[in-house]
């Protein structure tokens, strides 16, 4: 079975600093999908960022960067400038592509704090 | 906004009981999938329908169960109830492309409480 793991249970940064979240999954597939959410005390699950495995180009959205290392199953974001908005749980989330098998595995999330 | 709504946003109620959580899936989208998440973890798959049929099942009590209508909106029953099943309840719908699943979207969620 496929698991996600999230080693940093919070981690804070000052406003406009980088920040690096960590996380490695386990699994035995070589065509897959990883996922970076953020959870604000909204509850809202808001999907930042997507990586497909067979593409070696690490993922961009504008502020936000993925560190894709397939070989050693390690996907980290990175957050540039960070702003106080980007206060929130971050879950990181692996997804079999196959129709019928495409559940959502997550870790168990990085509380994320923004320092003014 | 995703497009995916559910009803209601809150939910208390005692042990022993039983609730129905109601999701609208976005429009088009034929999957919809159950999610629970306790207490500031990660969510836990529960159960997946596709065009009305069970498709895939995760670690779902057997006290839960779930439906999908011919309208695609879909509803999770959750009965004897109890404190440990308060939890958010979520639901995300996707379309699927061939045979490969597409991103899905969230709904807002059900938080259920179990005094």
């Amino acid at each position: 079975a496929q698991t996600v793991t999230q080693s940093q249970p919070e981690m804070s940064v000052q406003e406009a600093e980088t920040v690096t979240l960590s996380c490695t999954y386990d699994t035995s597939e070589s065509d897959y999908y990883l996922f970076w959410y953020k959870q604000p005390p909204s509850r809202q699950m808001i999907l930042v960022i997507r990586q497909e495995a067979y593409k070696q180009q690490n993922a961009t959205e504008n502020r936000f960067s993925v560190n894709f290392q397939k070989a050693a199953k390690s996907f980290s974001l990175k957050i540039s400038d960070s702003q106080l908005g980007d206060a929130a749980m971050y879950f990181c989330a692996y997804q079999l592509p196959n129709f019928g098998n495409e559940k959502l595995t997550f870790g168990t999330g990085t509380r994320l704090t923004i320092i003014p | 906004d995703s497009g995916v709504t559910q009803t209601p946003k809150h939910l208390i109620t005692a042990t022993g009981q039983r609730v129905t959580l109601r999701c609208s899936p976005r429009s088009g989208d034929l999957s919809v999938y159950w999610y629970q998440q306790s207490l500031d973890q990660g969510l836990q798959f529960l159960i997946q329908y596709y065009n009305g049929e069970e498709r895939a099942k995760g670690n779902i009590l057997e006290r839960f169960s779930a439906q999908q209508f011919p309208d695609l909106h879909s509803e999770l029953n959750l009965s004897s109830l109890e404190l440990g099943d308060s939890a958010l309840y979520f639901c995300a719908s996707s379309t699927i492309q061939g045979a490969r699943s597409n991103e899905q979207f969230f709904g807002p969620g059900t938080r259920l409480t179990v005094l």
